[in-house]
């Protein structure tokens, strides 16, 4: 399995608190993302990273914020948490645009 | 923007058995890839098989296998011999190539139940 760790893997917090979720790579690899699940909806991307420092937007990403200082560490941000954030969110990696992402396990994050 | 859909929120088949979930795409790219996920109660997102847009050979993975029709811009899954592990959601997602940096557009999801 590739080497991808989210933290932390379920969290309860209140409306208007920031946080902020984790996704931890081993394997090195350039691209990383953040995709929400919803019923209904599949997964939708909310952000991306082709490299250090160099992030940009998806479909879903109003609302949210990335970073990523270093290759193996990729952090979403939720300034001031909604209701409507409450979901799965999954990290994804991939070493090349063409080639299949791999997905960590998901963090379920419930906003009250 | 790239759509995809599946139309067959749920479906059901008998262990042994053959099951096709269906998945169309709207796109005008020329370039991009296709594959199938699959999602069990673990929540896990496992990849079952990738189709290259370009190559006219459909993609097979033992048990499964895809019916790629880049003309009606439809790719569907079949699953050969179901077996009980095989009940899941399944996700139909699609990779634009050239700058679009791998982003996936998933489809809504299939919930497959095998049956013993």
């Amino acid at each position: 399995d590739a080497g991808i760790t989210q933290s932390p893997r379920h969290k309860v917090t209140e409306t208007g608190t920031p946080v902020t979720l984790r996704c931890h790579q081993t394997e090195n690899h350039r691209y990383m993302y953040w995709y929400r699940q919803d019923p209904g909806h599949g997964l939708r991307l909310i952000h991306y990273s082709y490299g250090v420092k160099d992030t940009d937007k998806g479909e879903v990403s109003d609302g949210y914020s990335v970073s990523r200082s270093k290759t193996e560490d990729f952090l979403l941000t939720l300034e001031s948490a909604t209701s409507s954030q409450t979901s799965v969110y999954f990290c994804a990696i991939s070493d090349d645009r063409a080639q299949p992402q791999h997905f960590g396990d998901g963090t379920r994050l419930s906003i009250l | 923007a790239q759509t995809v859909t599946q139309s067959q929120p749920e479906m059901s088949v008998q262990e042994a058995e053959t099951v096709t979930l269906s998945c169309t795409y709207d796109t005008s790219e020329s370039n991009y890839y296709l594959f199938w996920y699959k999602q069990p109660p673990s929540r896990q997102m496992i990849l079952v098989i990738r189709q290259e847009a370009y190559k006219q050979q459909n993609a097979t993975e033992n048990r499964f296998s895809v019916n790629f029709q880049k003309a009606a811009k439809s790719f569907s899954l079949k699953i050969s011999d179901s077996q009980l592990g095989d009940t899941a959601m399944y996700f139909c997602a699609f990779s634009a190539g050239g700058t679009s940096y791998g982003k996936l557009t998933f489809g809504q999801g299939t919930i497959l139940t095998v049956h013993p």
